[in-house]
């Protein structure tokens, strides 16, 4: 799908197992992260976010978690199922004051059933 | 509540021609944000509307503009048109243009520049 690089990290697990999927984000100012989720032919779709002043968030079998003194996010998904497969992104907001999202390169999560 | 939404979703256009795109907001959102997605690039950012008034720009040529409607409706143009140019564009909504603002991406306007 139009996600997919030529170097895209890829994920794969078995269905029932926890993924844990890293990003390292570039501007140490940047205090809004998000999290999202791309299926072959679809838009971004929104899963988590969190503000720099938590460093762990949880949501339906999600968990983000934030760590400002190496600029490093994770997404954990318990009990990964089929359709969690997709490519995951994180995303920086590193407009000043104003709108600006700077995505990674993103990570491809295949799950086997 | 409706999605966001983009028309066309899929295009087809010639070097040299221009395009227009188009974005309705989810409804209440007032904030609109333009992102290029292409497999070597990723996705990047190209402008934000806010109240009519594009508030940030990305680093790309004149060639792509935009513009915000009063209803919050936003549309995009690319002119001149390169083969460089084909690619996924996302349209997103927000609330308002606070920095900590969730962005909601629409399902995207599929270029091909032959």
């Amino acid at each position: 799908g139009e996600s997919v690089g030529l170097h895209l990290p890829t994920l794969s697990v078995q269905e029932g197992d926890n993924s844990i999927i890293n990003c390292a984000y570039s501007n140490s100012a940047s205090d809004y992260f998000i999290w999202y989720k791309q299926e072959s032919g679809k838009g971004p779709q929104f899963i988590i976010d969190i503000r720099s002043n938590m460093d762990k968030r949880q949501g339906q079998r999600v968990t983000v978690l934030l760590n400002k003194t190496v600029k490093h996010l994770s997404l954990q998904i318990a009990a990964t199922q089929p359709g969690d497969s997709a490519v995951y992104f994180c995303a920086e907001n590193a407009g000043t004051g104003f709108q600006k999202l700077v995505f990674g390169t993103g990570t491809r999560l295949l799950v086997s059933p | 509540k409706a999605g966001v939404t983009q028309t066309p979703r899929y295009l087809i256009k010639t070097r040299g021609q221009q395009v227009t795109l188009s974005c309705s907001p989810i409804s209440g959102h007032r904030s609109v944000s333009w992102y290029q997605q292409t497999p070597g690039q990723g996705l990047q950012f190209l402008f934000e509307y806010f109240s009519e008034t594009q508030r940030n720009k990305g680093n790309f040529p004149g060639r792509f503009s935009g513009r915000q409607f009063s209803n919050s409706r936003s549309e995009m143009n690319v002119s001149t048109l390169e083969l460089g140019d084909s690619a996924l564009y996302l349209c997103a909504s927000s609330l308002r243009d606070s920095k900590q603002e969730t962005q909601y991406f629409g399902p995207g306007t599929r270029l091909l520049v032959l």
